[in-house]
C-alpha cells in the first residue's frame, strides 16, 4: 500500500503560468517532507522541503504547502519557465531514527511556451 | 554536475556474472544510500550506511551486497541477478544520518540483466 500518492501522472502549464502539484500520505507519523526533481538519464535533484511543524515554506519561485490535518502537500511553481519541465516526486519521512525517505510515484510537470 | 558520482553509467550482465556498481562522494557526507527505481515507478531504499556502518537492509536478496570501504566510497556488489532485477540504481548520500538532511543523489547505473 502507497504510503505517499501522487495522483496525477502529469501536468501541463503554460509558462508564466502557476504549476500547483500535489501529494498525499497515509502515515500520520511522516513529519518531515521533501520534493525533488528528476530529469531524464539523471538523479532527482533535491528542492525543497518542510516540517511538520510549519505549514509554508518558500524558496524562490517554489512554495511548498503542508496541510497536516488533511495529509496533504503541494508545491507551487510561480511562475513555471519550460527548464522547469520535469518529473517531481514528493517524499516523506519518519521522525527520528535513520534517513529512509518513502517516494511519490512523480508527476511529470510540462511547461510549453 | 552532481556531486555524488556513479560508475558505469550502464551496464549488461548475464546472469551468472559477477560485477560491481560504485558510487563517490566528497562532500563529507556521513550517510551513503543504495536505491533501486524501476520504469514508472519512485525510488525504492534498498541499504543505508550511516558512519560506514550498515544501518538499514531493507530485505534486500543477497545476490546484492552492499559495501562501504570509506566514507567516500559505496559499492553494491551483483551476483547472480536475474532479469527482474534490471533497473536504475541509484546511490545517495546526505550529511547527516537523520531523517531531516536531504538526500544528495547521483546519476544513476541503468542495469540490464539478460
Amino acid at each position: 500500500d502507497q504510503q505517499v500518492k501522487q495522483n496525477s501522472p502529469s501536468l501541463s502549464v503554460q509558462e508564466g503560468r502557476i504549476s500547483i502539484l500535489n501529494c498525499d500520505y497515509t502515515n500520520s507519523m511522516f513529519d518531515y517532507f521533501l520534493w525533488y526533481k528528476k530529469y531524464p538519464a539523471e538523479g532527482p535533484t533535491f528542492l525543497i522541503s518542510i516540517s511538520s511543524i510549519k505549514d509554508k515554506n518558500e524558496d524562490g519561485r517554489f512554495t511548498v504547502f503542508l496541510n497536516k490535518s488533511a495529509k496533504h502537500l503541494s508545491l507551487h511553481i510561480v511562475p513555471s519557465q519550460p527548464g522547469d519541465s520535469a518529473v517531481y516526486f514528493c517524499a516523506a519521512n519518519l521522525s527520528g531514527g535513520y534517513n529512509k525517505l518513502i517516494f511519490g510515484a512523480g508527476t511529470r510537470l510540462a511547461v510549453h511556451p | 554536475d552532481t556531486e555524488v558520482t556513479q560508475t558505469p553509467k550502464h551496464l549488461v550482465m548475464g546472469m551468472t556474472n559477477k560485477k560491481s556498481l560504485k558510487c563517490e562522494q566528497h562532500m563529507g557526507h556521513r550517510a551513503m544510500y543504495w536505491y533501486k527505481q524501476k520504469a514508472k515507478k519512485p525510488p525504492e531504499l534498498m541499504f543505508v550506511y550511516s558512519y560506514e556502518k550498515l544501518s538499514i537492509n531493507e530485505s534486500v536478496p543477497s545476490r546484492f551486497s552492499p559495501e562501504c570501504p570509506n566514507s567516500s566510497l559505496l559499492n553494491l556488489h551483483l551476483h547472480a541477478l536475474q532479469p527482474e532485477d534490471s533497473a536504475l540504481y541509484l546511490c545517495a548520500s546526505s550529511q547527516a544520518t537523520g531523517p531531516n538532511s536531504p538526500l544528495h543523489f547521483g546519476n544513476g547505473t541503468r542495469l540490464t540483466v539478460t
